[in-house]
């Protein structure tokens, strides 16, 4: 099993341009996370799905956008990027989203926004 | 809402012995998820072991363990025997029932000394 696979490993980007980061699990997990990770702030949740069709914002979901159109995809979408969204990204699976479920987390993409 | 809390920015041990990473939490729920997981210097998240608020006893996984004391609202973590490969940031995270989100600390940078 691949797990949770994110694509690209790094980006950069120009102030204003957009961009999808791309992130898939074959655990057939009905849960489905981004976050971010920033120097002294820990990680931080963007946006979340509990299943195909359904989303919800997290703690900083300004400035991004996601689609659960299958169980296996989460992509997440940069509308216009700003240099405060340089950081790291990940995205995160688990069965179910609940306490006693852990997190299972792809690689990361570096993006850094000139 | 949760808060979690890891005093150690970073820590020193030697090769074979014992380490305790620190972790307190704070948490209205009653039901609730502790999670420990290793960054390494290449970037990725691992998840390493859990502890549900119900459960009695300390979880076990190999050379981890996770000294949990719900009065104390701490759930410490224990690596037996370090190896060179411990070497990396350590972030304790939970969750509370009907929460969908992980809270993280911002991490204890662990470095084995030969």
């Amino acid at each position: 099993n691949a797990g949770v696979t994110q694509t690209p490993k790094f980006q950069v980007l120009k102030t204003g341009q957009s961009m999808t980061l791309q992130c898939a699990q074959d655990m057939n997990h009905e849960y489905m996370s981004w976050y971010r990770q920033d120097p002294g702030m820990g990680l931080r949740l963007i946006h979340y799905s509990v299943g195909a069709g359904i989303t919800d914002q997290g703690e900083v979901p300004n400035g991004y956008n996601v689609s659960r159109s299958t169980t296996e995809d989460f992509p997440l979408r940069l509308l216009s990027a700003a240099p405060s969204q340089t950081s790291v990204y990940f995205c995160a699976s688990s069965y179910s989203g609940h306490y006693n479920s852990p997190l299972h987390f792809g690689n990361g993409t570096r993006l850094t926004v000139t | 809402a949760q808060k979690i809390t890891q005093t150690q920015p970073g820590m020193f041990v030697q090769e074979k012995e014992a380490v305790t990473l620190d972790c307190t939490y704070d948490t209205s729920d009653q039901s609730y998820g502790l999670f420990w997981y290793k960054q390494p210097s290449s970037g990725e998240m691992i998840f390493l072991i859990y502890q549900g608020s119900y459960d009695e006893q300390n979880a076990t996984e190999g050379r981890y363990s996770l000294n949990f004391q719900k009065a104390r609202k701490s759930a410490n973590l224990v690596i037996s025997a370090s190896q060179l490969g411990d070497s990396a940031m350590y972030f304790c995270a939970m969750t509370g029932a009907g929460s969908y989100q992980l809270t993280f600390g911002k991490g204890t940078k662990l470095s084995v000394i030969p």
